[in-house]
């Protein structure tokens, strides 16, 4: 089944304790995307990857690393999490501008 | 600047009554537009798609889009509404000159009356 997985779904951390969101997908997208959802504001990209070992910001890209060292696996870094980037976050992939990009189901992460 | 707006936060309809959601969008060059919708503690599934050629698009569960470039609004609509179609949609174009990303509109949030 063509899908893009992402672990943990559900995380809680503190302030300050790296941790990394994996994000897999199996349909050799070129395309690879970070979204974060917060309420009111709709889906804003973190960032993106254009390929193999080709990265770049989004929108909101401030506290955020990423790494795409395959084609199937895009990880999304935090380094230091805050407060402010407690939030659902999509890993999504596309296998162009004419497929727009499959999502998958979400990890929530909470920053306490 | 590119943009999408849903006007509308909330919308609630009865059962079997017909649904329009609402969607404009701001960008330079021809969009690529998308219509998502996401359940209660579920990603997002495309719901449709428009790149050109016939300006009203079906999608699944039976989801259809107008996209008018004179109005720049590209709304979705449904005949007959099923309490199972609660969720949230969101509207998006793709804006793939730049950082090849879906440009979102903040969602409209559908409520179903038995």
């Amino acid at each position: 089944e063509a899908q893009v997985t992402q672990n943990p779904r559900y995380l809680i951390t503190v302030t300050g304790k790296k941790l990394t969101v994996t994000c897999s997908q199996n349909m050799n997208h070129e395309y690879m995307s970070w979204y974060r959802q917060d309420p009111g504001l709709g889906l804003r990209q973190i960032y993106y990857s254009m390929n193999v070992e080709v990265t770049d910001k989004g929108d909101v890209p401030e506290g955020y690393k990423v790494s795409r060292k395959e084609k199937r696996n895009f990880p999304l870094i935090l380094e230091s999490p805050s407060p402010n980037q407690t939030s659902l976050y999509f890993c999504a992939s596309s296998g162009g501008d004419l497929y727009g990009y499959t999502f998958g189901s979400g990890t929530r992460l909470t920053v306490v | 600047a590119q943009s999408v707006t849903q006007p509308d936060i909330h919308i609630t309809v009865s059962e079997g009554a017909s649904l329009e959601l609402r969607c404009n969008y701001s960008y330079g060059a021809t969009p690529y537009l998308f219509w998502y919708v996401q359940s209660p503690g579920q990603g997002l599934q495309l719901l449709l798609k428009y790149f050109s050629g016939d300006t009203l698009v079906q999608g699944i569960k039976g989801f259809e889009a107008e996209f008018k470039r004179s109005q720049s609004s590209f709304n979705l609509r449904k005949p007959s509404v099923h309490w199972s179609d609660a969720a949230e949609y969101f509207c998006a174009v793709g804006a793939w000159d730049s950082s090849y990303k879906l440009i979102f509109g903040s969602g409209t949030r559908l409520l179903v009356r038995p």
